[in-house]
């Protein structure tokens, strides 16, 4: 079945720091990928999408770029804030045929610190 | 527009006892997905339904039931309460049945059962 690895956390950084959290995935198909960003006590949040090899999601200073290669779509940012704070997930849904099920990863939690 | 909203936001059961959930999703959205979400499993599908009808199902057992009403909005409920079943509950909207669409989370409820 489907499944989605990330890196273990809790990844901890200094306010500007570069932001690289790993995510690699298994799938029968060809998946789209998300990352979701979770604040404490609240619901998940849409952070990019890409939905075919080669795309690449950007949102908020943040860039993912789908490889089929390599079955990856690492999470990157040039500069991360204090605000940045907050659990990383990677996830994936089939285009066809598995509604909008998604798969997540474990979550990589993110902490920046001044 | 107002985002997906889930009643009650905190609940706390009896091991045994039943629950009831419920999910509002934006408005114009027709399917609506649950996910349960706790420290040793992370997060995990539930079910899908678009339409009235249920689309999509995890891996769960028969305690955990779903349905959707001709408004769109949701409820799961679960029956004889475990104490493993203690979590955090998200329901996402989207507009279609496919994957590779964008999902919008509500805040969850967090059920605790003693």
């Amino acid at each position: 079945g489907d499944s989605v690895t990330q890196m273990e956390g809790p990844v901890t950084l200094s306010e500007e720091a570069f932001l690289t959290i790993n995510c690699t995935y298994t799938a029968t198909g060809y998946p789209s990928l998300f990352w979701y960003v979770q604040y404490p006590g609240e619901g998940l949040q849409l952070l990019l999408k890409a939905t075919k090899a080669d795309d690449k999601g950007s949102n908020k200073g943040f860039e993912a770029t789908y490889r089929k290669e390599t079955t990856s779509f690492h999470l990157e940012k040039g500069s991360v804030q204090v605000s940045d704070s907050a659990v990383y997930f990677c996830a994936l849904s089939e285009t066809e045929g598995g509604g909008n099920k998604l798969t997540f990863g474990t979550g990589t939690q993110l902490k920046v610190e001044l | 527009k107002a985002g997906v909203t889930q009643t009650p936001r905190y609940l706390i059961k009896t091991r045994g006892q039943q629950v009831t959930l419920s999910c509002s999703p934006i408005s114009g959205h027709r399917s609506v997905s649950w996910y349960q979400q706790t420290p040793g499993q992370g997060l995990q599908f539930l079910f899908e339904y678009f339409s009235e009808t249920q689309r999509n199902k995890g891996n769960f057992p028969g305690r955990f039931s779903g349905r959707q009403f001709s408004n769109s909005r949701s409820e799961m409920n679960v029956s004889t309460l475990e104490l493993g079943d203690s979590a955090l509950y998200l329901c996402a909207s989207s507009t279609r049945l496919a994957g590779g669409h964008e999902q919008y989370f509500g805040p969850g409820t967090r059920l605790t059962v003693t």
